[in-house]
Parts: C-alpha cells; sequence; structure tokens
C-alpha cells in the first residue's frame, strides 16, 4: 500500500520569506507519479506539478521549486519569496503507476499562511 | 481554459435523503473520478470511472455509492441514504489518461447531512 507523509501540520512565514513544505512517501511500486496540489481558502484543488519516478530533475516555474529524491523517497516544495496569495493548504499526492491504482493517495496537507 | 464543472456547490439534505452530485468532466478527458474531503481533513479517492465501468473503488465507496455517466457529459455520484458522517466536500475530476497524467479538479460539492 502506499502512503504520503506531510510531517508539517502548518506552517506561518512572514511576507518574502523563503519556505519549504516537505512530503515524504511510500510505494512498493517502482514507476510511481508524485503530485503537488494547492487548495486556497475558496476551496477548490488546483494542480501545480506531476513528477515522474523516472524523471529526478528538479523543477522552477516562477517562484515555485520541487526537489525530487528518491533515495530518500521525498518530494519537497519550495516557494521562494512568498507572497499572501500563497497562502493556502498544498496537497502532496501519489499514484502508483500498477492495475487497481487509478486513485490519488493524498497526504494530510500543509496549511501555509504567508502573513503581511 | 476547460474545466471540471459540478453542481449544485452547496448541497443540504435530511439523513436518509438521497442525493445526487453533478459533475461535467473536460470534454477530451478519459477518466473520470470521485473524491472526498471530510472538513479539515485529507482528499480521499472514492472512485474512477472508465469506459462505462467502475475502474477501481476504495474502502469508503460502499453499496451506499453508485456512479452513472447518464449521457456523453455528465458524470454524477449518488448516495442512496445518506448519513452524517457522509457530509464533506465532495470532488469531482477528469483525466486524459490513467497513470503518467495530472487530474483536474472540480470546484467540490459541500454536502452537509442533517
Amino acid at each position: 500500500a502506499q502512503k504520503v507523509t506531510q510531517a508539517q501540520t502548518e506552517i506561518s512565514v512572514v511576507e518574502k520569506e523563503d519556505v519549504t513544505l516537505d512530503c515524504v512517501y511510500e510505494t512498493r511500486d517502482t514507476t510511481y507519479y508524485l503530485f503537488w496540489y494547492k487548495q486556497p481558502p475558496s476551496g477548490e484543488l488546483v494542480f501545480l506539478i506531476r513528477r515522474n519516478s523516472f524523471d529526478e530533475q528538479n523543477e522552477i516555474s516562477g517562484r515555485y521549486s520541487w526537489n525530487f529524491q528518491k533515495s530518500t523517497s521525498s518530494f519537497n516544495f519550495t516557494i521562494t519569496a512568498s507572497q499572501v496569495v500563497d497562502s493556502a493548504v498544498y496537497f502532496c499526492a501519489l499514484r502508483n503507476s500498477g492495475g487497481g491504482a487509478d486513485g490519488l493517495t493524498f497526504g494530510k496537507g500543509t496549511h501555509l499562511i504567508i502573513q503581511p | 481554459e476547460p474545466e471540471v464543472t459540478q453542481t449544485p456547490s452547496h448541497q443540504v439534505t435530511q439523513m436518509g435523503q438521497e442525493v445526487i452530485l453533478r459533475c461535467v468532466p473536460i470534454s477530451n478527458h478519459l477518466y473520470f473520478y470521485w473524491y472526498r474531503q471530510i472538513l479539515g481533513q485529507k482528499v480521499e479517492f472514492l472512485v474512477s470511472f472508465y469506459n462505462n465501468e467502475i475502474s477501481e473503488k476504495s474502502e469508503i465507496f460502499d453499496d451506499q455509492f453508485s456512479v452513472e455517466r447518464p449521457d456523453g457529459s455528465n458524470f454524477t455520484l449518488k448516495i442512496r441514504s445518506t448519513k452524517l458522517e457522509d457530509s464533506a466536500m465532495y470532488f469531482c475530476a477528469s483525466s486524459v489518461e490513467r497513470g503518467n497524467t495530472e487530474a483536474f479538479f472540480g470546484q467540490g460539492t459541500r454536502l452537509t447531512v442533517v
């Protein structure tokens, strides 16, 4: 069975600080997919990034960057120069590639509060 | 930009009543999903649907739940006899394919069972 752990329940930083959200996953599959979703106060789930298990390249998109390390089963998310609009709950999720693995397994989420 | 749409945004129902939550997935997507998020908790997978049949379902998706694609655009989740513990946000999602692709979520339907 797969599992996603987001140990940080809540993080509060002051605007313009950098912040890293941790995600650790467990799976027995050798091929799997990792995701981050953002849930702003309005409640919808917004897709941020997908990563395949065979591609360990880190990715940067504007102020967002992701660090995927298979050796530690981690897929951490960093926001540089945080802004108030980044305040949201962020979920890390995992999907295996095998049969019977359609659904995403989500972590419990990290509530990020950016204070002005 | 195409999006997944869900109706209604909020539904209040009495315990024991049947509810139908509706979703219109993105038009060229082939896989459809329902997820549930109890207030303040994580998002949980309920069921996936492909080629007009259930592809996978979780332990949560018991006989009280059913899904249907009644026409070419809608995808519904029915709860036959609602319980208080069914109160949650229900998200519909869709994806082009199953594995190496992201699912796009609707804005959710908040179901309150009283």
